[in-house]
């Protein structure tokens, strides 16, 4: 099946460093999700996108839903030692992202002291 | 309002062995997925239900894989007989219809 590609695969960053991460696909979605995953849980979902163009916040996480609807990025701020994790892009062809996601490989976050 | 549950959270089987996973939805939510995440990608769907009924089953392998829920609340996914690529984490989500998703832990299978 379809992978997102998702970049960068790691990212080795100090605290109070910001965050930049993206993913792109050949297919058009029309929703576009971003989770969290932490050893031994499930994904936790982190923000939703719904619309093309759409920039949504969510405490220091910011994503954007990209205009031609094949791309989206995840932006944290000030990081600090609990962002450490993976973090997935997922992409869903229903609107309200209920059929079966399409996930990307994840960027794992490591926060260096 | 209580998560999803899944059990067992982890597992060792022999290749050729039969298992079972089980999963119980948040409450009220009549949509519920199977993925599979094998260690450094992340979760492929396996099938999604809607109530009882199986609305997509594409990537599921069909010759090992099996998978019911037969009073559409609680889910049952089945192996057998199990290889070693099947080793990975096989999570479990639940929705209300047309709404986003939510992760159970997963169950780590390995599979020797």
């Amino acid at each position: 099946g379809q992978q997102l590609n998702q970049s960068p695969q790691s990212m080795f960053i100090q605290e109070g460093e910001d965050v930049s991460m993206n993913c792109t696909s050949s297919s058009i979605f029309n929703t576009w999700l971003w989770y969290k995953q932490e050893p031994g849980e499930g994904p936790v979902l982190l923000i939703a996108l719904y619309k093309a163009g759409e920039l949504t916040s969510n405490g220091r996480l910011t994503a954007q839903f990209g205009i031609t609807r094949k791309d989206s990025f995840l932006n944290i701020s000030a990081s600090i030692p609990s962002d450490v994790g993976i973090y997935f892009c997922a992409g869903s062809y229903s609107g309200g992202g209920a059929d079966g996601l399409t996930f990307g490989k994840g960027t794992h976050l490591i926060i260096q002291p | 309002e209580a998560g999803v549950a899944q059990s067992p959270r982890y597992k060792i089987i022999e290749k050729r062995q039969s298992v079972a996973f089980w999963c119980n939805p948040i409450s009220g939510h009549a949509t519920l997925y199977w993925y599979q995440q094998i260690l450094g990608q992340g979760p492929k769907l396996l099938i999604q239900f809607q109530n009882n009924g199986v609305v997509d089953d594409s990537q599921l392998p069909k010759d090992r894989f099996s998978a019911e829920r037969l009073k559409g609340v609680d889910s049952t996914l089945k192996i057998q007989p199990a290889k070693l690529e099947d080793s990975a984490v096989y999570l479990c989500a639940s929705s209300r219809v047309g709404d986003t998703q939510y992760f159970g832990p997963g169950t780590r299978l390995t599979v020797l």
